[in-house]
């Protein structure tokens, strides 16, 4: 199993530009999200998706948007990049919930390296 | 805003030392996970917590989490190196995990 799967790795992009992140896990995970972490900020939830086809924001959704079209994939689109979105950009998978209470444990990506300027 | 704050936001310790590290939320939580990221990787489950007042252990890790399921905390016992890197925090108040900013531990040999 590959796990969850990030790319690219590391992008440069000018401000204005636009550009899709992928994600895809191979799991058959039902719960994905994205996660930017920027120092002393830890991380930050940008969207979220609890099945294919459900789409719901985080704390910081402005100037990205998602689509879960699939079980495996959920790719996160900067509309009009901003030097504020510079940042390593993280995509999660676990299990949707058994019960009440209990979450299944997040599996992380390498992460994308993103550097706007 | 930071619904879970996590202090403190660095530690230095010489090996061998203890280390704990706080996570505080400001609404209830129905549990608490904790994660480890190593020093440009990625973070990596350690632990779950669900009930009032659970205390759970890993070795030389003891977890913790409150009585009023607002607050967490994880104490490892004589560090070692192997150690470092940056702990989190997070918790699920509905469908949404809301990390902590993470305490990132530095040990000294």
């Amino acid at each position: 199993n590959a796990g969850v799967t990030q790319t690219p790795k590391f992008q440069v992009l000018k401000t204005g530009q636009s550009m899709t992140l992928q994600c895809a896990q191979d799991m058959n995970h039902e719960y994905m999200s994205w996660y930017r972490q920027d120092p002393g900020m830890g991380l930050r939830l940008i969207h979220y998706s609890v099945g294919a086809g459900i789409t719901d924001q985080g704390e910081v959704p402005n100037g990205y948007n998602v689509s879960r079209s699939t079980t495996e994939d959920f790719p996160l689109r900067l509309l009009s990049a901003a030097p504020s979105q510079t940042s390593v950009y993280f995509c999660a998978s676990s299990y949707s919930s058994p019960g009440q209470g209990y979450r299944q444990p997040q599996h992380f990506g390498d992460g994308t390296r993103l550097s706007i300027l | 805003g930071q619904q879970v704050m996590q202090i403190p936001q660095y530690q230095h310790v010489q090996e061998g030392e203890d280390f704990t590290t706080y996570c505080n939320s400001s609404t209830t939580l129905s549990n608490i996970q904790w994660y480890k990221q190593r020093p440009g990787g990625h973070p990596v489950f350690l632990i779950q917590l669900v009930k009032s007042g659970e205390v759970k252990k890993q070795k030389r890790l003891t977890f913790q989490f409150g009585e009023a399921k607002k607050n967490s905390s994880l104490h490892i016992t004589a560090t070692q190196t192997t150690d470092v890197g940056t702990y989190f925090c997070a918790g699920t108040p509905g469908n949404q995990f809301y990390f902590g900013t993470g305490t990132s531990l530095t040990v000294i040999p």
